[in-house]
């Protein structure tokens, strides 16, 4: 079974600053999928960035990056800029890639969650 | 238009109770999942429905009963409900099963339905 793992319950930053939430798993599938989840205070679950474990080169969308290690089973995200719109909790998961593993279905194996607050 | 649309966003009923939770997606995929977030905000799969056929079935209380009419479709029933049912329960869909989780990795989440149990 995997497991998620995010050890910060809660962050703040200053606006305009860059924050790192961190990340780890653990796995014996060597092809998966990882994935931040934002959810704002009106609870939608919103798809931050992904990466595909068969990529070496690290993910970007605009001011979010991830720095991804294999080897150590890290994923950590960079949030560049912080605007007061971050704020939200992010989720780390996981996902199988059945193509590797089987029958079943793309599950998501979710962290616990950091709280980010991104103050004025 | 609402991809993946739940109702109702709110719940509030009274322990022993019976409920629903209804879950329609209009985005053509073949799975469809229902999850729950507890108070302390940890979500965890529940159930999963790959083309009306259940695919994962948590260690649920046989008290929630998933009910998929189609493949646009997948409802949750709780019977008997208790105070420890008090959550928010997210039904998403993907494109999942055979063809892979999609361009996107295929993922898109209702809005959440709030459970309160008093």
């Amino acid at each position: 079974a995997q497991t998620v793992t995010q050890s910060q319950p809660e962050m703040s930053v200053q606006e305009a600053e860059t924050v790192t939430l961190s990340c780890t798993y653990d796995t014996s599938e060597s092809n998966y999928y990882l994935f931040w989840y934002k959810q704002p205070p009106s609870r939608q679950m919103i798809l931050v960035i992904r990466q595909e474990a068969y990529k070496q080169q690290n993910a970007t969308e605009n001011r979010f990056s991830v720095n991804f290690q294999k080897a150590a089973k890290s994923f950590s995200l960079k949030i560049s800029d912080s605007q007061l719109g971050d704020t939200a909790m992010y989720f780390c998961a996981f996902m199988k890639d059945l193509a590797y593993s089987g029958a079943g279905s793309y599950q998501l194996t979710f962290g616990k969650g950091t709280k980010l607050s991104v103050i004025p | 238009d609402t991809a993946v649309s739940q109702t109702p966003k709110y719940l509030v009923t009274q322990m022993g109770n019976d409920k629903s939770i209804k879950c329609e997606q209009n985005l053509g995929h073949d799975t469809m999942y229902w999850y729950k977030q507890d108070s302390k905000k940890f979500l965890k799969i529940m159930f999963s429905y790959n083309n009306k056929e259940l695919i994962i079935n948590e260690t649920v209380p046989n008290r929630f009963s998933p009910k998929s009419p189609d493949k646009a479709h997948l409802n949750l029933h709780i019977n008997s409900l208790e105070l420890g049912d008090s959550a928010v329960y997210f039904c998403a869909s993907s494109q999942g099963g055979d063809r892979g989780p999609g361009d996107n990795y295929g993922y898109t989440f209702g809005s959440g339905t709030r459970l309160t149990v008093v």
